[in-house]
């Protein structure tokens, strides 16, 4: 594998389902970010993991849960989402620098029933 | 702070003619600027970056894009329209802020419609 892969790529979940969803980077990077996508609206930055450790939270709702184990793997835990909560979830990497050029994985569309 | 404002959410060409997408920042000190493109269903793929060094940046697939500070803005051109090109683009800004890590901050997109 290369690059930032996302698993699954698509998920669909009922409000009281419990799922997570995986970030993996295989570029020997130090950050890691996951940002949400819906429709009609700019990226939105949801938490920032720089050297394993959280350096952003905006203001995200706490029925979202990051995690971050190691420098190669970032999850979202996600539990009691709401129908307004589906989107398409992007997982993002980059090497802490000045310029921070991100890599971003293919995403995971998430469907709220 | 920082902010980007790409103009007009959606473009439209013919195939063979000149892709023009505009992109306007705000910064409070000297920006790093980036070209994104996201086709339908995927990630974002950058497709070129300006960190200061040269003001025109040529990046993949035919594409530049010209850093110019007087006019704060990083427009995104291509001589020649491909089918191929049509996809979302997204500008984004990062002036590191302070912070280790850097932040980007992201336009609305810009949808490029090409028809034949």
């Amino acid at each position: 594998e290369t690059g930032v892969t996302q698993t699954p790529r698509h998920l669909v979940m009922g409000m009281t389902n419990k799922k997570s969803l995986k970030c993996e980077q295989h570029l020997g990077h130090n950050a890691m970010y996951w940002y949400k996508q819906s429709a009609k609206k700019p990226l939105e930055l949801m938490f920032v993991y720089s050297l394993e450790e959280r350096v952003e939270n905006n203001s995200v709702p706490s029925r979202f849960s990051p995690e971050c184990p190691n420098s190669s793997h970032l999850f979202l835990h996600l539990h009691t989402l709401q129908p307004e909560d589906s989107a398409l979830y992007l997982c993002a990497s980059s090497q802490v620098d000045r310029a921070n050029e991100q890599f971003f994985g293919p995403g995971t569309r998430l469907t709220v029933l | 702070a920082q902010s980007v404002t790409q103009l007009g959410s959606h473009v439209s060409v013919s195939e063979g003619a000149l892709v023009l997408l505009r992109c306007n920042y705000s910064s409070s000190v000297p920006p790093y600027l980036f070209w994104y493109v996201q086709y339908p269903n995927q990630g974002l793929q950058l497709l070129l970056k300006y960190t200061s060094a040269a003001t025109l940046v040529k990046g993949i697939n035919g594409f530049e894009a010209e850093f110019k500070k007087s006019e704060t803005s990083f427009h995104l051109t291509k001589p020649s329209a491909h089918m191929s090109d049509a996809a979302e683009y997204f500008c984004a800004v990062n002036n590191a802020g302070g912070t280790s890590y850097g932040k980007l901050t992201f336009g609305q997109g810009t949808i490029l419609t090409v028809h034949p």
